[in-house]
């Protein structure tokens, strides 16, 4: 399965700033997905990472507030802007290479503290 | 939104017992899937169930998936330590490689 790399692995921000997230694949992907996960809860989907194309956002989700990047197979960036001590959450991409033996490999997520 | 629903929420065994987690969804799906995650970190792929498919075998994990009843349970025979995390299911909406919808999560405690 692919390895993926995620970067900042936790950050401190103050409110009202932004910040990106990265996303390295060791291996092109069709597949890249972002999700959040809120303290003590379970991972919502947040978007589709769509290569050469806008995302994909989930109810609830806009890009604004989460724009997202993916300029290859290989890369993707999630941007949290204008956040707020709500947006304090793991941050997690995960993408999918020979899906039905594998399902998907998730990054080591983001651990997003906004104070 | 959550689709699954897993129960216990919290589950504490001691090493060496099998350890059973459940699971149920509520819409249509094309395939389940198990995952582990350690200490709030990266989650870790199981084992993947189709929705053709009641039973799978992965090492120490036993999958079951029940479509009529929507639900899936997941059973680990003979549980150590390192087994201690989170447990999720997970369902795919579509026909292939599709974004999950996670249920609330199992968390188990492995006592040594």
């Amino acid at each position: 399965s692919a390895v993926i790399s995620q970067k900042p692995s936790r950050d401190i921000c103050q409110r009202g700033t932004s910040l990106t997230i990265q996303c390295q694949v060791d291996s092109q992907v069709t597949m890249m997905f972002w999700y959040r996960q809120q303290p003590g809860q379970s991972l919502t989907l947040i978007a589709t990472a769509n290569q050469g194309s806008e995302a994909t956002y989930e109810s609830g989700f806009v890009i604004d507030k989460f724009p997202i990047s993916r300029p290859n197979l290989t890369f993707s960036t999630l941007t949290v802007s204008n956040m707020s001590p709500e947006d304090s959450s793991i941050y997690l991409c995960s993408a999918e290479r020979q899906y039905f033996n594998y399902g998907y490999t998730f990054g080591s997520g983001t651990r997003l503290t906004v104070v | 939104s959550q689709q699954g629903e897993e129960d216990p929420q919290a589950l504490s065994i001691q090493e060496g017992e099998n350890a059973t987690m459940n699971c149920s969804y509520k819409t249509s799906i094309n395939n389940l899937q198990w995952y582990r995650q350690n200490s709030g970190r990266g989650l870790v792929h199981l084992i993947l169930i189709r929705s053709n498919e009641r039973e799978k075998h992965s090492g120490r994990l036993r999958v079951t998936l029940d479509t009529s009843k929507k639900s899936s349970s997941l059973l680990i025979t003979a549980s150590r330590a390192a087994d201690t995390a989170s447990y999720f299911c997970a369902t795919a909406r579509g026909g292939g490689a599709d974004g999950l919808t996670f249920g609330k999560g199992t968390h188990l405690i492995i006592q040594p």
